[in-house]
């Protein structure tokens, strides 16, 4: 069964940094694009960016709002990726979601919660 | 950015109802468009990749169609467990870019 499951949300002040993790099971993680998301209380669904494959070369884009704050790397021998946040701002207050993209969207995590608030 | 418009944003319905809801983008995106089921609480769940191809698991009465600028996401006969909203996703552009929703409502 396919699972990815977030982790290292809460609650951080502004300028702060936090590190989400997604830990996948239930598939070959290394062939597989992965995808973070997020969503703002009460608000629709933002790509956050996203890691490919080695076999595309692990290419890594990002929406221009987390541009040069956020980077997103994967450990393919353990399963796992993360999302390193720098210098967090109110408006990154989301649920923030993994996903792994095979055709669209096929799988996400349950998302985990990031509160910036001093 | 590519920015894609849902309308109807809310849609009041009842069991059995044919519903469609509809997803315009700014250009065209060929087939590289996909529909979410959200609940509250949930993560998105997905119904629909490739503008028509039913994700496996979900039930025959979605469809979606479409190409270019123009799709569209239908349930054929409405039931309790499809009143959540619903979001059209684009994935042919960086960035990737999402309706803004249609919750459909009883």
């Amino acid at each position: 069964e396919v699972q990815l499951v977030e982790s290292g949300g809460g609650l951080v002040q502004p300028g702060r940094s936090l590190r989400l993790s997604c830990t996948a099971s239930g598939f070959t993680f290394g062939d597989y694009t992965m995808s973070w998301f997020r969503q703002a209380p009460g608000k629709g669904l933002e790509w956050v960016g996203l890691i490919r494959s080695k076999t595309y070369g692990g290419k890594i884009e990002y929406a221009a709002s987390v541009k040069g704050r956020f980077t997103i790397s994967r450990d393919d021998s353990n399963s796992i990726a993360h999302l390193q946040m720098n210098s967090l701002r109110d408006e990154d207050t989301a649920v923030y979601y993994c996903t792994r993209e095979g055709g669209g969207l096929d799988y996400w995590g349950q998302g985990t919660l990031v509160t910036v608030s001093s | 950015d590519i920015q894609l418009t849902q309308s109807p944003s809310f849609l009041s319905a009842s069991v059995g109802d044919r519903v469609t809801i509809t997803c315009r983008a700014s250009q065209g995106i060929s087939i590289y468009l996909a529909w979410y089921q959200q609940k509250p609480g949930k993560a998105p769940k997905l119904l629909i990749y490739a503008a028509s191809t039913l994700q496996s698991g979900i039930p025959s009465r979605f469809s979606g169609s479409g190409s270019g600028t123009e799709f569209t996401l239908t349930i054929s006969s409405l039931q309790s467990e499809d009143f959540a909203t619903y979001y059209c996703q684009q994935l042919n552009f960086y960035p990737l870019t999402f309706g803004g929703g249609t919750k459909v409502e009883i």
